[in-house]
C-alpha cells in the first residue's frame, strides 16, 4: 500500500493565525482525503481533495476555513485558517489503496490552539 | 445520513476473546471498514466486508449482515498489543467515501 508522509506531526499555534499541513503520497493516487479526529472521538471527514479542479467539502466544512490544494496526484495541503481552541485537533490525509480495498493514512497532525 | 453505533469501551484478559458490535443506519451502503488504531498512531486497515457473511484473517474476523445493518469484529487469542481503539467504518454507495463510528476502545489486561 501506499507510504503516507505527512507534515508537520505537531504544532502549536496562537489563535487567529493559520497552518498548513502537507500531505506527501510515495505514488500517484486518485483519491485524497483529509480528516478531523477532535480528542476522544472519530474521524470525520472534511473534503476530498481533486487534482485540477476545487477541493470537495462534506457538510459542515468550507473552503474559507480550510483551503486545500491538490496540484498532483502525489500531494497535497490542507490550512486551517484563522484558528481557535476548537480547531484543537488531529488532521489525517489518507488515500485509497492500490491493492487491497483499504484506505492508507498519514500519521497525522496534532494541533493545538492557544 | 449515517448513523454508526459501536461500544464506547470493552476490556478482556490476554488469551480470551473479544466481539465488537457495530450496527449502521445509512442511507447508502457499499461496505464496512474496520480500523485499528493505537494513541497516537494512524489508523491501520483489517478488514472489509461487503458481502454477508464471515470474513477470517488469522486471529481477527469480521462478520457483516446487510439485512440487518450489523457487523462485528472478532479478535481471538487477545495479546496486550491489541490493546487499541477499534474503528467501524461505512462505505457509501453514492461516492464510496467513508463515514467512522466513534471508535470501541479495547484494552487487554494480563
Amino acid at each position: 500500500s501506499a507510504v503516507i508522509s505527512q507534515k508537520p506531526s505537531r504544532d502549536i499555534c496562537q489563535r487567529g493565525t493559520s497552518l498548513t499541513i502537507q500531505c506527501q503520497v510515495d505514488s500517484q493516487v486518485t483519491m485524497m482525503f483529509w480528516y478531523r479526529q477532535q480528542p476522544g472521538q472519530s474521524l470525520t471527514l472534511i473534503a476530498t481533495a481533486n487534482q485540477g479542479s476545487e477541493a470537495t467539502y462534506e457538510s459542515g466544512f468550507v473552503i474559507d476555513k480550510f483551503p486545500i490544494s491538490r496540484p498532483n496526484l502525489t500531494f497535497s495541503t490542507l490550512t486551517v485558517s484563522n484558528m481557535s481552541p476548537e480547531d484543537s485537533s488531529i488532521y489525517l490525509c489518507s488515500v485509497e489503496s492500490q491493492n487491497t480495498y483499504g484506505y492508507t493514512f498519514g500519521s497525522g497532525t496534532r494541533l493545538t490552539v492557544v | 445520513g449515517q448513523n454508526i453505533d459501536q461500544p464506547t469501551e470493552m476490556t478482556a484478559t490476554e488469551g480470551a476473546i473479544v466481539q465488537i458490535n457495530c450496527t449502521y443506519q445509512t442511507s447508502g451502503f457499499n461496505g464496512l471498514f474496520w480500523y485499528q488504531q493505537h494513541a497516537g498512531e494512524a489508523p491501520t486497515f483489517l478488514s472489509y466486508n461487503v458481502l454477508d457473511g464471515l470474513e477470517e484473517k488469522g486471529r481477527f474476523s469480521s462478520f457483516l449482515s446487510r439485512s440487518k445493518g450489523y457487523s462485528y469484529l472478532l479478535l481471538k487469542e487477545l495479546q496486550m498489543k491489541d490493546s487499541a481503539s477499534y474503528l467501524c467504518a461505512v462505505q457509501r454507495s453514492n461516492d464510496y467515501k467513508l463515514s467512522f463510528g466513534a471508535g470501541t476502545t479495547v484494552t487487554v489486561r494480563a
